[in-house]
């Protein structure tokens, strides 16, 4: 157990919804990462917040959004979504920011858009 | 395009014999390599990692080799126990906090 947590486990929802994705990080831990990983595919890295702020931004649509909260949970938003956006998201954590340490990932969110 | 290859989707390996995965990069910015072992329904967890200052850094029974030259970087895993049967991703970190990860090699040990 990584002390990460992910709800919900499963999702399953139709094209054109929104749907919202929340993360906890380990007791202690100032950043979060989200991930997304496509059938076949290595994990893609969608946006980084850290302390409340958002530090660093990869392949992410338009169409996600993310937040950190005061209480450093982290929530992906993810709206008109597609068949394409079926995938797993992974949430993880790290103390700081520097980049160079551990990251801790939770058991992820499995989402599939019929 | 994949700045992170790991060309081998899948890797059997007799218990007790080495285990070597592989990974190649394109972008010689990268300063940072880790591997990640991860396991069904879970999620993937942290297993060693490399500056890239050092060619290799060892822990047990996980070492990794990094050829900056090359552009290759290789976890080579022994003995290899039924335990380590996993899916193992290789990553690398750019100069921010951006981390780009390959799309895994599933490794089977066979008892």
């Amino acid at each position: 157990d990584s002390g990460v947590t992910q709800t919900p486990k499963h999702l399953i929802t139709a094209t054109g919804q929104r749907v919202t994705l929340r993360c906890s990080p380990r007791s202690g831990d100032l950043s979060v990462y989200w991930y997304q990983q496509s059938l076949d595919q290595g994990l893609q890295f969608l946006i980084q917040y850290y302390n409340g702020e958002e530090r660093a931004k990869g392949n992410i649509l338009e169409r996600f959004s993310a937040q950190q909260f005061p209480d450093l949970h982290s929530e992906l938003n993810l709206s008109s979504l597609e068949l394409g956006d079926s995938a797993l998201y992974f949430c993880a954590s790290s103390v700081q920011s520097t980049g160079w340490e551990t990251q801790y990932f939770g058991p992820g969110t499995r989402l599939l858009v019929l | 395009d994949q700045q992170v290859k790991q060309n081998s989707p899948s890797l059997s390996v007799q218990e007790g014999r080495i285990s070597i995965l592989n990974c190649d990069y394109t972008n010689s910015m990268f300063d940072y390599f880790l591997w990640y072992k991860k396991y069904p329904a879970e999620g993937p967890t942290f297993l060693i990692s490399i500056s890239s200052i050092k060619d290799k850094n060892e822990d047990g029974r996980f070492t990794v080799f990094l050829n900056k030259s090359a552009k290759h970087l290789s976890l080579h895993i022994v003995p290899s126990q039924p335990g380590d049967s996993a899916v193992y991703f290789c990553a690398a970190k750019t100069g921010t906090y951006k981390y780009i990860f390959g799309t895994g090699t599933r490794l089977k040990v066979l008892a």
